[in-house]
């Protein structure tokens, strides 16, 4: 059984560029919730999708978006790309809001 | 509104000693609870998690937690420590897990296991 997979692995954007990343959840899930990691910091929650609609927003600017297919994987969209978007990326996959299972994360860093 | 706060940065401990990684949380409703780990370039690995039932908590690989309402903490403990818990820890604080809610992460704690 996979578990969560995301894509790409690692990512070097330049600042004012736009970039997507990609979630594909555990089999049977059919929630993704995306996290940023800063260096030396706890995750902290962009955003939740279920249904392919996003349920719950953390404290993030709408230069951060995502979407949700059918098939219930997600993208993270984040635009106008600053230094501070620099992190690590966490997708984590739930049956509805149980517990949540972590991809490995991409790091994206922004020059 | 709801928090979590981690009291230690770094936790340092020899191999076989008890562990205890300490967490308080706020929560204006009754929350459900977690511990997560990351180990250096991996993913976070959920430990356990406390929902309203049992107040102990026992997870993997030897580790338990004990939820304290009074208290409002949920701290890690493990009877003795071995060279691969060496990881960050990560205590998470939600609300009600058939709402939709927000995951709140503590800052984390780096547990060192000395030979």
């Amino acid at each position: 059984d996979a578990g969560v997979t995301q894509s790409p692995t690692h990512l070097i954007k330049t600042r004012g560029q736009q970039v997507t990343l990609r979630c594909s959840p555990k089999s049977g899930h059919d929630t993704v919730s995306w996290y940023q990691q800063a260096l030396g910091q706890g995750p902290q929650f962009i955003f939740q999708y279920y249904e392919e609609e996003e349920r719950q927003r953390g404290n993030f600017p709408d230069r951060f978006s995502g979407h949700q297919f059918p098939n219930y994987s997600s993208e993270l969209n984040v635009n106008a790309l600053l230094l501070g978007d620099s992190a690590l990326y966490l997708c984590a996959s739930s049956l509805v809001t149980y517990e949540q299972y972590f991809g490995p994360g991409t790091r994206l860093t922004v020059t | 509104a709801q928090s979590v706060t981690q009291l230690d940065s770094h936790v340092s401990v020899s191999e076989g000693t008890p562990v205890l990684l300490r967490c308080n949380y706020s929560s204006s409703y009754s929350p459900s609870l977690f511990w997560y780990v990351q180990h250096p370039n991996k993913g976070l690995q959920l430990l356990l998690k406390y929902t309203s039932a049992a107040t102990l908590v026992k997870g993997i690989n030897g580790f338990e937690a004990e939820f304290k309402k009074s208290e409002t903490s949920f701290h890690l403990t493990k009877p003795s420590a071995h060279m691969s818990d060496a990881a960050e820890y990560f205590c998470v604080v939600t609300g009600p897990l058939y709402n939709f809610n927000k995951f709140y992460f503590g800052s984390g704690t780096k547990l060192n296991v000395k030979p």
